[in-house]
């Protein structure tokens, strides 16, 4: 079966300092790898989708970067954070012949 | 205005009851909707998934898609304590850009 794991859980950080979340996907091959930004009491925003390799698609221009070294890792990266960066940080994954996408379990990234 | 709505409660119900959640949505081209469980402070949990109108169900919970009055509900029969929950709607346009687009949620709670 599939599973998919993000680090670190929690992450408190000082404005202007860099960010790097890690998501890692197991139990399938070439999937579509997509990172969320939820705030508190609101929906999903979509941040970055990748269909592949060194393939990164961004939504939303913001200072924060997204990279696919390997099938099944998926890095979000900030050179200098922002109060407003704070938020939950989820990354999903879906097969390339189906839209249903499965969440991992999230970091909570609080900026202060 | 927002692609998705969805009223964000808080609904509280008692135990055993049904619930009806609901969206609506502006955009003629979703084909694809889904509905995610998402406890707190916990990533989105996948409940159901539906192509085009009609109805789905998966023991308890039921999920129908009404695509002429652009309206997405899910049901939720003899209601548990355990399913006190945020519920967030999705739909996706099914081809190429495979990105979800959430509503922002409608937190349940079912009183014992």
């Amino acid at each position: 079966s599939q599973t998919i794991h993000q680090w670190p859980a929690t992450l408190v950080q000082p404005v202007g300092s860099p960010l790097s979340l890690e998501c890692t996907v197991e139990g399938t091959s070439n999937p579509n790898l997509y990172w969320y930004r939820q705030a508190a009491g609101r929906g999903l925003q979509l941040l970055f989708y990748s269909v592949g390799i060194g393939q990164i698609s961004s939504e939303v221009p913001q200072n924060l970067s997204a990279s696919r070294p390997q099938d099944r890792q998926f890095i979000l990266s900030s050179k200098k954070l922002l109060l407003s960066d704070s938020g939950f940080y989820l990354c999903a994954w879906s097969s390339g012949s189906y839209n249903e996408q499965f969440f991992g379990p999230g970091t909570r990234l609080t900026v202060l | 205005q927002k692609e998705v709505e969805q009223d964000p409660g808080p609904l509280s119900v008692p135990e055993g009851a049904i619930v009806s959640l609901n969206c609506t949505y502006s955009n003629s081209a979703f084909q694809y909707f889904m509905w995610y469980r998402q406890y707190s402070r916990k990533g989105p949990e996948l409940l159901m998934y539906t192509y085009s109108s009609g109805n789905k169900e998966d023991g308890r919970f039921t999920a129908q898609v009404d695509k002429s009055s652009k309206y997405i509900s899910l049901f939720i029969r003899d209601s548990q304590p355990s399913d006190s929950a945020t519920y967030l709607c999705a739909a996706n346009l099914g081809t190429g850009r495979r990105a979800l687009t959430f509503g922002s949620g409608t937190r349940l709670q079912v009183q014992p």
